[in-house]
């Protein structure tokens, strides 16, 4: 019973670099998204898809791409990361984004410092 | 857009019961949300309240009231693994929206 799976659970990147962090699902969920999560903060909302093709951008979207080629995967993609970046990353999926997605599945997060 | 406001820090002694309040403002929403978040770990999900009244869940219950934008999270017979931040979430009526949460509180139960 996978769930939300994210990989790699830790990374460390030098300023500059780029990576992605994967995020799968296998409930057949239609919605997703990715969080950021820093201290004091919450949880703010980077990136989100509706279904397959459709994304769109959350609170805080300015470093990160993302793309929904399939319902299973929605990759995060920091193209130039910077120190700012450090942070815990959360991929989630709901059945789909109206009522009956009012439960949020979380996968175990991503720990990124960007030195 | 949406606003949601949390106190960030709550303390209580095991045994006890302890309210945490979620007020909002937004203009229409499917229901509000809880969520629990242990160190290290990730959130997960606790309760919904899509109508107005009290939804109870165990030791847990939670409050909305749509009239009032407010809404709280009650655990009763807290426990030390109660310590843990929660978080409330709404999402928006209008088109397709996402899950938008309060900057969460940190609950620490003592002895």
């Amino acid at each position: 019973n996978a769930g939300v799976t994210q990989t790699p659970k830790f990374q460390v990147l030098k300023t500059g670099q780029s990576m992605t962090l994967q995020c799968a699902q296998d409930m057949n969920h239609e919605y997703m998204s990715w969080y950021r999560q820093d201290p004091g903060m919450g949880l703010r909302l980077i990136h989100y898809s509706v279904g397959a093709g459709i994304t769109d951008q959350g609170e805080v979207p300015n470093g990160y791409n993302v793309s929904r080629s399939t319902t299973e995967d929605f990759p995060l993609r920091l193209l130039s990361a910077a120190p700012s970046q450090t942070s815990v990353y959360f991929c989630a999926s709901s059945m789909t984004s109206g009522v009956a997605g009012r439960e949020l599945f979380f996968g175990e997060g991503s720990r990124l410092t960007v030195l | 857009g949406q606003s949601l406001e949390q106190p960030s820090e709550v303390t209580a002694v095991e045994g006890a019961i302890v309210q945490i309040n979620c007020t909002y403002q937004t203009s229409g929403f499917y229901g509000l949300s809880w969520y629990q978040q242990h160190d290290g770990g990730a959130p997960t999900f606790l309760s919904y309240n899509g109508l107005d009244g009290l939804e109870e869940t165990g030791r847990f219950s939670s409050f909305l009231s749509r009239s009032d934008s407010y809404g709280y999270l009650l655990l009763q017979e807290l426990q030390m693994k109660d310590s843990a931040s929660y978080f409330c979430a709404v999402r928006e009526l209008s088109g397709n929206t996402p899950l938008v949460f309060g900057k969460g509180t940190r609950l620490s139960v003592i002895a």
